[in-house]
């Protein structure tokens, strides 16, 4: 069973403005499991857009950031265009060493 | 510039062994974390292990026992040695550093088959 949910699909218009969820099965999401959220393309390499919650990575642009809202961790995604159409995955720190992904969104921009 | 270079991978039949190597530059391997991220045709990422600057490793349950992480200092190169190797460990093989995985190298194919 999947620890760190995500939404498996989601769709957004051209323009128009989308927030992605990263949680937990049990319990809430907070700073303090660093969540970094990721991008990729079908057959590239994921490419890390937010990490520490909120942090960009050089170069993204600030249509991009990231939050907690409630009890997930979240990705806004401002303004959005063709290229945004993607995979985007989060990734929380759980303590102990581990690291874990979540199953990923698949964002449509139609 | 920060650059990762992954290499290592190919076909290996169930049982077999596997060295994948992830070449850094831009930075010393040793001032930070250093992951393996997997993944399998058609699904999400799966966090494989780590090494942290100091040297201590951490590795998915999935993994445990079976992959180990090592680096090369004089190299700058990080390893991880894959095991017993069976089919659902067939993935593209993802080398990233710093914290939050900030930067991904290209991968490398490891295919697990008979």
């Amino acid at each position: 069973q999947t620890v760190v949910t995500q939404e498996p699909s989601f769709s957004v218009s051209p323009g128009g403005t989308v927030t992605l969820t990263c949680g937990l099965r049990s319990g809430s999401v907070s700073d303090s499991y660093y969540p970094s959220w990721s991008q990729q393309t079908p057959g590239q390499a994921p490419r890390t857009l937010i990490y520490n919650t909120n942090t960009r990575s050089s170069g993204v642009p600030d249509r991009f950031s990231g939050s907690i809202l409630g009890n997930k961790a979240a990705l806004t995604i401002t303004g959005a265009q063709a290229d945004d159409e993607s995979d985007y995955y989060c990734v929380l720190y759980m303590g102990g060493g581990i690291w874990v992904f979540g199953g990923g969104t698949k964002l449509t921009v139609l | 510039e920060v650059q990762l270079v992954e290499s290592g991978g190919g076909l290996v039949q169930p049982g077999g062994s596997l060295r994948l190597s992830c070449a850094a530059s831009g930075f010393t391997v040793t001032k930070n974390y250093m992951f393996w991220v997997r993944q399998a045709p058609g699904k999400g990422l799966e966090w494989v292990s780590v090494i942290y600057g100091g040297g201590s490793t951490s590795y998915a349950d999935s993994v445990k026992g079976r992959f180990t992480i090592s680096r090369d200092n004089s190299k700058n190169t990080v390893f991880l040695q894959l095991n017993s190797l069976r089919a659902e460990d067939t993935a593209v093989y993802y080398c990233a550093t710093d914290w939050g995985f900030v930067y991904w190298g290209q991968g490398t194919l490891v295919s697990v088959s008979s």
